[in-house]
């Protein structure tokens, strides 16, 4: 397997505008969670899923944000519109949810810049 | 809520040293723990784990058992290599499932 795969790598957009980013997670795998890494607030749960269904979203810093799973395979995390302070390294991680003490694999982020 | 509190960094230390970075949590239930590396510009690679009390999780020389009294992970290692500087992250995965880091410790060792 491939791994959990985010595009893009790397993401440079202007203030207001939206920003799409994508998680392909480890086939098999029926838990998806988006963190975002900052150097000031470190490594912040926004969102996971189980079986595709947002099971906690308190992590959303606002409105701006929003996720979607429409199926197993496929995850998106859209900002709308993009501010300045969005600026931070986003990665999706995927694990296996029926046994708990299982690890999570992370993909390789994707650094977002907002301008 | 449940939460994860490590040390914070930066630690220096000489290559051959020992390591210890402190790990302490707040969970209801009985959570797994877990030790997480990330080497600069990489997403998060799982180094060890631990899913009972006093279980012990190992790897590349890394060591960390799972203190229920103490609610204590702490990470050691005997001799530490330039190879291992890189950020460590300490997290637990709850009863609900929600997967929970600390804030990240950063480790350089100088040769």
């Amino acid at each position: 397997d491939a791994g959990v795969i985010q595009s893009p790598r790397h993401e440079v957009t202007e203030m207001g505008q939206e920003v799409t980013l994508r998680c392909k997670p480890i086939s098999g795998h029926n838990s998806l969670f988006w963190y975002r890494q900052t150097m000031m607030r470190g490594l912040e749960l926004l969102i996971y899923f189980n079986n595709n269904v947002p099971i906690d979203d308190s992590g959303m810093p606002e409105d701006r944000f929003s996720a979607k799973m429409p199926n197993a395979s496929f995850s998106t995390l859209k900002i709308q519109p993009s501010e300045p302070r969005d600026s931070a390294v986003y990665f999706c991680a995927s694990s296996w949810v029926q046994v708990q003490n299982t690890e999570a694999f992370f993909g390789q982020g994707t650094r977002l810049t907002v301008v | 809520g449940d939460s994860v509190t490590q040390m914070e960094g930066p630690v220096t230390l000489s290559e051959e040293a020992f390591l210890t970075i402190n790990c302490t949590y707040t969970a209801t239930g009985y959570p797994s723990l877990f030790w997480y590396v990330q080497y600069p510009g990489e997403g998060l690679q799982l180094l060890l784990k631990a899913t009972k009390a006093d279980d012990k999780g190992s790897n590349k020389g890394f060591e960390a058992t799972y203190r229920k009294e103490t609610t204590s992970f702490h990470l050691e290692k005997g001799s530490v290599q330039v190879s291992d500087s890189a950020v460590y992250f300490c997290a637990l995965r709850s009863n609900t499932d929600k997967l929970i880091f600390g804030t990240g410790t950063r480790l350089q060792v100088f040769p």
